[in-house]
């Protein structure tokens, strides 16, 4: 089935260290996007990417870094810039950039250890 | 940046009552979706609206893009226990937010048996 898998489900970090968040769509679309989300709020865009090779700055973007080598995958590093990196975090897809809905993967949750 | 009023924050209903939400913005949206989120995954996209005026059912939902473009709201017939959860309003404004999305709040929704 076509969908959007992120791994692990569940991550732990240290002090000082930085984590990778796992993206991978099989859905042929174009545009990927990371999402964080904390308790009582909405969305918050971190970083989106319309094609191969390129990407964006969202509205939350310091203290982390994407890439977009190959179109189903777009990871998340979450370095130790991010003070507070305790969160949710989820990962979209979309046909292309122009006004299309997005599809969710199931998350991604960190956790300071 | 954007942002969408979504309102309530949260409903404590009776099954088989009906729901109604809604989100307002004072800018103009091109796009309207509406999200449903389960605990510890991801949202799943319940309807889209494409045109003012617009009115799509999904099943018991309802959606309606405002006829100005800067509202939409959601309601849900008869509610059942499964109904749980928490719905979110997204758009796309366009403009120099073109291809990011807006979400709302989210209105926490709990359906006493």
């Amino acid at each position: 089935d076509g969908g959007i898998t992120q791994s692990p489900k569940y991550l732990f970090r240290k002090e000082g260290q930085n984590v990778t968040l796992s993206c991978e769509q099989n859905l042929n679309h174009d545009a990927m996007y990371w999402y964080r989300q904390d308790p009582g709020q909405g969305l918050r865009l971190i970083y989106y990417s319309q094609i191969v090779n390129d990407f964006q700055k969202g509205d939350i973007a310091e203290g982390y870094s994407v890439s977009r080598e190959k179109k189903e995958s777009f990871p998340l590093t979450v370095t130790s810039a991010q003070k507070n990196p305790t969160a949710f975090y989820l990962c979209a897809s979309s046909i292309n950039q122009a006004y299309q809905p997005q599809h969710f993967g199931d998350g991604t949750r960190l956790s300071i250890l | 940046g954007q942002q969408l009023n979504q309102s309530p924050q949260s409903m404590f209903i009776q099954e088989g009552e009906d729901v109604s939400m809604n989100c307002t913005s004072s800018s103009i949206f091109n796009t309207w979706l509406w999200y449903k989120q389960d605990p510890g995954e991801g949202p799943v996209l319940l309807i889209a609206l494409y045109k003012a005026g617009e009115l799509t059912s999904n099943g018991r939902l309802t959606a309606q893009f405002g006829i100005t473009r800067k509202d939409s709201f959601l309601n849900i017939s008869a509610s059942i226990p499964s109904d749980v959860g928490i719905y979110f309003c997204a758009g796309y404004a366009g403009g120099t937010s073109y291809g990011k999305l807006t979400f709302g709040q989210g209105t926490i929704l709990t359906v006493h048996p």
